[in-house]
């Protein structure tokens, strides 16, 4: 049964460092991994989407990157700003077509200014 | 451009009523999800349908149960209510090769 564990559970950091939040899942058998942003009370905002033949994606000051034999991506955040602060969720999917997407606890990240 | 529409956002019901919330996934999305969310928790699968068919069944009640319409909305129906049922209730849908997308949520107040 895959199993996804992020890492830190909460991170607390001043504005303007960089940062990087993991993930690592059981089963490297993915189809694809999803990374989410999620504010209190509200819905899940995707933000990159990594394919099990990739190694990485980016988007403005987020990259992702996946290492598929190991079980692991890491999300960097560059530059981060107090408007960062959120939830950040992982999720993998499998191979076949629509099972679960599997989610990760998330690492709560707070950017102070 | 569109997304994941869910009604209503918000619901209170008493216990051991019924409820039913919907979705309407992306147009040409061939797969819907279903999670609900605890205040503090992960979303936690509940179940899901490809192309109109049960795909995969997670931690879902045998209170509840949903399906997929020929229009490809679903529905979450939910029986006999119970205060634990409170939670946040999130549709998402997708397809094989995009990124999967979600809806605000259903605020579901079971008292």
């Amino acid at each position: 049964k895959q199993e996804v564990t992020q890492i830190p559970a909460a991170l607390s950091v001043p504005e303007g460092e960089n940062l990087v939040l993991n993930c690592s899942f059981t089963d490297s058998a993915i189809y694809n991994l999803q990374w989410f942003r999620q504010d209190p009370g509200k819905g899940l905002t995707s933000l990159l989407l990594i394919q099990s033949s990739q190694r990485e994606q980016t988007s403005g000051r987020l990259n992702a990157s996946l290492d598929k034999s190991s079980g692991r991506s890491t999300l960097y955040i560059a530059a981060s700003q107090p408007g960062d602060s959120a939830t950040y969720l992982c999720a993998v999917s499998g191979w076949v077509a629509g099972t679960a997407l599997i989610f990760g606890k998330g690492t709560t990240l707070s950017v102070s200014s | 451009a569109a997304g994941v529409i869910q009604s209503p956002r918000h619901l209170i019901k008493e216990k051991r009523e019924t409820a039913t919330l919907k979705c309407y996934p992306i147009p040409r999305h061939d797969t819907v999800y279903w999670y609900q969310q605890g205040p503090g928790q992960d979303p936690q699968f509940l179940i899901s349908f490809y192309e109109k068919m049960q795909s995969d069944k997670g931690s879902i009640p045998d209170r509840f149960s949903a399906q997929q319409f020929s229009d490809y909305h679903s529905e979450l129906n939910m029986s006999s209510l119970e205060l634990g049922d409170s939670a946040l209730y999130f549709c998402a849908s997708s397809t094989r090769n995009t990124e999967a997308f979600f809806g605000q949520g259903t605020r579901l107040t079971v008292v």
